[in-house]
């Protein structure tokens, strides 16, 4: 059973649009939700994070949003620039030493 | 801050032999390391987690005799892949949480190995 769902594997923008990269999730004690941004042959980076206590985090031009209730986070990038160009990742974890759960990444390409 | 190193970055070996692959935390003493594995157009798949000085915890399906893993130091855990297979060809990368946060993850630039 997948516990965090990536549903989009594909997503194109243009450049200087706002990039929204969706995620769902199952478990219902995840409390701690992040993104990473990958590029081939690399190791995912750290992009932006958002406690359950908050519906919103911004960090520059990343916004991450939280709805509780439906189960769901969004990823905004704005404006989006071609160096955006990667595979997304959403991940969930719980309270403690546990290990992040990832979904299957949506690779996002701005088109210039 | 929260680097993460991997040596190699990649490597070759023959089918049958033993290939070992480093993971450091530079910067800060990480008391939990993950290992994860990835397939071409798939997601991370988590292999175990490591805690300095203790045995690893392996994810079901992962053979621990196969994929031996090491924390020895709050800085240093290693990934050995015993008697490779061409199967076992991949890209192997490692993370680390510290102290600097509960939840983060800190990830290494992956491990390409290819197994002939």
């Amino acid at each position: 059973d997948q516990q965090v769902k990536q549903n989009s594997p594909s997503l194109s923008v243009q450049e200087g649009r706002i990039s929204i990269l969706n995620c769902d999730y199952t478990n219902s004690m995840f409390d701690y939700f992040l993104w990473y941004k990958k590029y081939p042959a690399e190791g995912p980076t750290f992009l932006i994070s958002i406690s359950s206590i908050k519906d919103k985090n911004e960090d520059g031009r990343f916004t991450v949003f939280l709805n509780k209730s439906a189960k769901h986070l969004s990823l905004h990038i704005v404006p989006s620039q071609p160096g955006d160009s990667a595979v997304y990742f959403c991940a969930a974890t719980t309270a403690g030493n546990t290990p992040l759960v990832f979904g299957k990444g949506t690779r996002l390409s701005v088109i210039a | 801050g929260a680097v993460v190193s991997q040596h190699p970055s990649w490597v070759i070996c023959k089918s049958g032999t033993s290939v070992k692959i480093e993971c450091r935390s530079l910067d800060f003493q990480a008391t939990t390391m993950f290992w994860y594995r990835q397939f071409p157009k798939q997601s991370l798949m988590l292999m175990a987690t490591s805690n300095e000085g203790s045995k690893a915890t392996y994810e079901q399906g992962v053979e621990k005799d196969k994929f031996l893993i090491n924390h020895a130091s709050l800085t240093l855990s290693t990934l050995t892949v015993t008697s490779a297979h061409p199967e076992d060809s991949s890209f192997y990368i490692c993370s680390a949480r510290g102290r600097l946060g509960i939840y983060e993850q800190y990830f290494g630039p992956g491990t390409r190995l290819t197994v002939t």
